[in-house]
């Protein structure tokens, strides 16, 4: 079946950038009509969805977010990646990847991974 | 941005009671394109129901969504002790994609 794993830095400091990848297994990316999600949940701020990129390309990014977010994807490694710079304290939060399939929302979810920002 | 309101914030109930949760947003949403997550803690959300109604694979028939436009709710009938945990609505039409603030069932 297919899985996502989220890896990166579980410690990022204060105004710099926040880099994650998260591998898929069990299925090709490029098959389907997927977009590649990122969602944080911290404490302070519940789930938020972050953003999503589809093979293509094509990128969504939350408002809140879009001057910070870049999204990338790589087919040949079946893999996607999420950017964020000018992290501050209270983006500490578990970093969970997901794969959005049209009429049913974010159907499979990575473990999630802790992201502290913190100098 | 939608805005999903939850209520209640808490319930405290016993294994095999049945219990209805409610999500409300702040305008309607396309296409009734809600979905309702159940998390545990140290867990990923899992999927319960899309479409405002339609159980995702593998969710028991004792979990039920029902709701258009602005309300929703999730219900639950005769508890079992696996479903104690926080649950999340959760809203698809528009962007930014949008989570309530969740209830969490707990234990009586």
């Amino acid at each position: 079946q297919v899985q996502l794993q989220e890896s990166g830095p579980g410690l990022v400091k204060p105004s710099q950038t926040l880099s994650l990848t998260c591998t898929v297994s069990g299925a090709s990316m490029s098959s389907g009509s997927y977009y590649w999600t990122w969602i944080r949940q911290s404490a302070g701020k519940g789930l938020e969805w972050i953003g999503h990129i589809h093979v293509s390309g094509t990128t969504d990014y939350n408002s809140s977010l879009k001057s910070r977010v870049t999204m990338s994807v790589d087919t040949s490694k079946n893999q996607f990646s999420l950017n964020l710079s000018s992290v501050t304290a209270a983006e500490t939060a578990v970093y969970y990847c997901a794969r959005w399939t049209p009429r049913r929302s974010f159907v499979i979810w990575g473990q999630g991974t802790l992201v502290t920002v913190s100098s | 941005e939608i805005v999903l309101t939850q209520s209640p914030g808490t319930l405290s109930l016993s294994p095999g009671e049945s219990v209805t949760l409610s999500c409300r947003a702040s305008q309607t949403i396309s296409n009734n394109y809600l979905a309702w997550f159940q998390q545990k803690p140290g867990q990923a959300p899992r999927l319960l129901m899309s479409i405002a109604s339609s159980r995702a694979t593998g969710i028991p028939d004792r979990f039920g969504g029902s709701g258009s436009g602005t309300d929703f709710t999730l219900t639950i009938t005769r508890l079992e002790p696996e479903d104690f945990a926080v649950y999340y609505c959760q809203q698809y039409g528009s962007s930014p994609w949008t989570f309530g603030q969740g209830t969490k069932v707990e234990v009586k």
